[in-house]
């Protein structure tokens, strides 16, 4: 079972601009550990999206931006495009678990 | 580039020991922990656990009994093995790495592998 809380699904029509939150707790989000965030293609290895909360790596758009506040973290995209349609999923560590954890997921839907 | 390939045996029986490994190309080996992930078939991710170079360890506490992580520093490559491996075990199991620079994101992943238990 995930610490890290995210909607099942988000839809968006294409130009649209969607947001998906990643709900976590005091003994992660909402200490000074970093979120990040990973989209995941049916049968491929996640990619890292954002990093550091708000950095994105070389090479990804910058329709693509997170945030993080308190115990909460979000990833936004904007002009959403076809090829935005993955899985989407937030990333922490817990100090509780002594452990990463991973948010439950979010499959983004371009209408 | 850096590139990791695993590999390993992808049906099981129950009781039967999971083993998986990865080999890294390209970059430092020594400056980054490496890590298997999980994913049940339709499921979310699974952090399993993650060793450095010098084979310092940290496991998901709830697997921990049943884990182990090696590496072998002059082939770059790192291993798990799972016991006692149920059908709850079955998912692509993912090889990844974190790295400083990316404020220990997982910023290079394997391309993952199936495993099967079923008797």
């Amino acid at each position: 079972q995930s610490v890290l809380t995210q909607p099942p699904s988000v839809s968006g029509a294409p130009g649209q601009r969607v947001t998906i939150s990643c709900s976590g707790s005091s003994s992660n989000i909402g200490t000074y550990y970093n979120v990040h965030w990973y989209q995941q293609r049916p049968g491929t290895a996640p990619k890292l999206l954002i990093y550091g909360n708000s950095k994105r790596p070389s090479g990804v758009p910058d329709r693509f931006s997170g945030s993080k506040s308190g115990t909460s973290a979000s990833l936004a995209i904007t002009g959403l495009q076809a090829e935005d349609e993955a899985d989407y999923y937030c990333q922490s560590y817990d100090n509780s678990l002594s452990g990463y954890v991973f948010g439950t997921g979010t499959k983004v839907t371009v209408l | 580039q850096v590139q990791l390939q695993q590999w390993g045996a992808g049906l099981l029986k129950p009781s039967e020991t999971l083993s998986l490994s990865c080999a890294v190309y390209g970059g430092s080996f020594s400056g980054h922990y490496w890590n298997w992930i999980r994913q049940p078939p339709g499921k979310g991710l699974e952090w399993i656990g993650e060793i450095n170079h010098s084979g310092s360890t940290n496991y998901n506490p709830s697997l921990k009994s049943r884990v182990t992580i090696s590496v072998d520093t002059s082939k770059n490559q790192f291993s798990l093995k799972l016991s006692s491996v149920t059908a709850a075990d079955t998912a692509v199991y993912y090889c990844a790495r974190w790295d400083v620079d990316t404020s220990m994101a997982y910023d290079y992943w394997g391309q993952g592998t199936l495993v099967t238990v079923s008797s």
